[in-house]
């Protein structure tokens, strides 16, 4: 069973416009969401991530909500830029620091 | 965040060989991790190598077909044992860094035949 879901593969948006990448979780006993970037031939690069105890982490163009009762965490990106096409995966952590990946939205910013 | 490198990039196999991949880290760390990517899937982790001790597997992954060496707190091993085409994937270790984050290497494209 998968414990997080990006039910979104794909995303197009105009540059300069936002973009909003979204994640749900099952698991309650998560503590920790990250999100990361990954373009093709590379590892994945972290973005952001947010605490349990927390509901918005922010940091430049990029912001994180978290509504813990929804079991649900997006990603804004704001303005979106070429550079951010890339495919985009939320991770969540458990006691154990184990990241337990969602399938990944790739993301695709046109002029 | 520290700077992680694998060793090889990439391979091409025959089914019934085994590859190690070696993952190099520039400063010492106590967690390191490996992940199996495959075709069109998401990140899977495979085991967490901690230095001194055995690495711990997770369910559908075992010892005899990954083995893992963690020998110091900067250097860890995976080998892939008797591959098969299932195994064709993208091998990806991490570390552990602030809080809850985890940092990647690049990763090692393995093809089996």
């Amino acid at each position: 069973d998968q414990q997080v879901k990006q039910n979104s593969p794909s995303l197009s948006v105009q540059e300069g416009r936002i973009s909003i990448l979204n994640c749900d979780y099952t698991n309650s006993m998560f503590d920790y969401f990250l999100w990361y970037k990954k373009y093709p031939a590379e590892g994945p690069t972290f973005l952001i991530s947010i605490s349990s105890i927390k509901d918005k982490n922010e940091d430049g163009r990029f912001t994180v909500f978290l509504n813990k009762s929804a079991k649900h965490l997006s990603l804004h990106i704001v303005p979106s830029q070429p550079g951010d096409s890339a495919v985009y995966f939320c991770a969540a952590s458990d006691q154990l620091r184990k990241l337990i990946f969602g399938t990944g939205t790739r993301l695709q910013v046109f002029p | 965040s520290a700077v992680i490198s694998q060793k090889p990039s990439r391979d091409i196999c025959q089914r019934g060989t085994s590859l190690t991949i070696q993952c190099q880290v520039d400063s010492q760390v106590t967690m390191m991790f490996w992940y199996r990517q495959q075709p069109g899937q998401s990140l899977t982790l495979i085991a967490t190598a901690n230095q001194g001790s055995e690495a711990t597997y997770e369910s559908g992954f075992v010892i005899d077909k990954f083995p893992i060496s963690r020998p110091n707190l900067t250097f860890s091993t995976l080998t892939v044992s008797n591959m098969s085409p299932e195994d064709s994937s993208i091998y990806l270790c991490s570390v552990d860094g602030i809080q809850e984050t985890q940092y990647f290497g690049p990763g090692t494209r393995l093809l089996v035949l």
